[in-house]
């Protein structure tokens, strides 16, 4: 039972333009939702973090928005830069458990 | 500030035989958890620790996996006997309190033939 969906796999960018990243959850306890992002032979470092109470956050280049009434997430990365490119994990909080469940991932390429 | 530690950084065994892994955590960390990532998915967590008590081992496999917690510092995660399916890349990362920003270690990633 897949509770954080990545439906994307993988996602290619031109440099400079903007990267939308998406993510779909099911459980309504959720109350908080990160982005991690991972370089290859490196363990995942946490990117930027939303709480179910708000809708947006944003810092520097990246943006990430909460639809709570559609269980869905995206962040936006603008504009996007080669170093970007990674696999970026979203993660949700269990509200009731304190545990973090991981999404699959989506490998964002940004293209010079 | 020092990361997250890990050893090995690779290792490849033959099913049925064993494995251990260490991690050595941001000092100052309370809590420390055990990830499985296999190719393709997420991080799974095996195992979660507040100082040196278990918070979380309901995805552990305990009739082949075990984990310890020493002092409530270092940390060693072991797979006795190994499955192929056990083939994955072992995450630690600590924080310093539950749940609270997760830092993680380069992992080891396992090879079972």
């Amino acid at each position: 039972d897949q509770q954080v969906k990545q439906n994307s796999p993988s996602l290619s960018v031109q440099e400079g333009r903007i990267s939308i990243l998406n993510c779909d959850y099911t459980n309504s306890m959720f109350d908080y939702f990160l982005w991690y992002k991972k370089y290859p032979a490196e363990g995942p470092t946490f990117l930027i973090s939303i709480s179910s109470i708000k809708d947006k956050n944003e810092d520097g280049r990246f943006t990430v928005f909460l639809n709570k009434s559609a269980k869905h997430l995206s962040l936006h990365i603008v504009p996007s830069q080669p170093g970007d490119s990674a696999v970026y994990f979203c993660a949700a909080k269990d509200g009731a458990t304190n545990k973090l469940i991981f999404g699959t991932g989506t490998l964002l390429a940004v293209q010079p | 500030e020092a990361g997250v530690a890990q050893s090995p950084r690779y290792k490849i065994i033959e099913k049925r035989q064993s494995v251990a892994f260490w991690c050595n955590p941001i000092s100052g960390h309370a809590t420390l958890y055990w990830y499985q990532q296999i190719l393709g998915q997420g991080p799974k967590l095996l195992i979660q620790f507040q100082n040196n008590g278990v918070v979380d081992d309901s995805q552990l496999p305990k009739d082949r996996f075990s984990a310890e917690r020493l002092k409530g510092v270092d940390s060693t995660l072991k797979i006795q006997p190994a499955k192929l399916e056990d083939s994955a890349v072992y995450l630690c990362a600590s924080s310093l309190d539950t749940w609270e920003k997760l830092f993680f270690g380069s992992g080891t990633q396992l090879s079972v033939l």
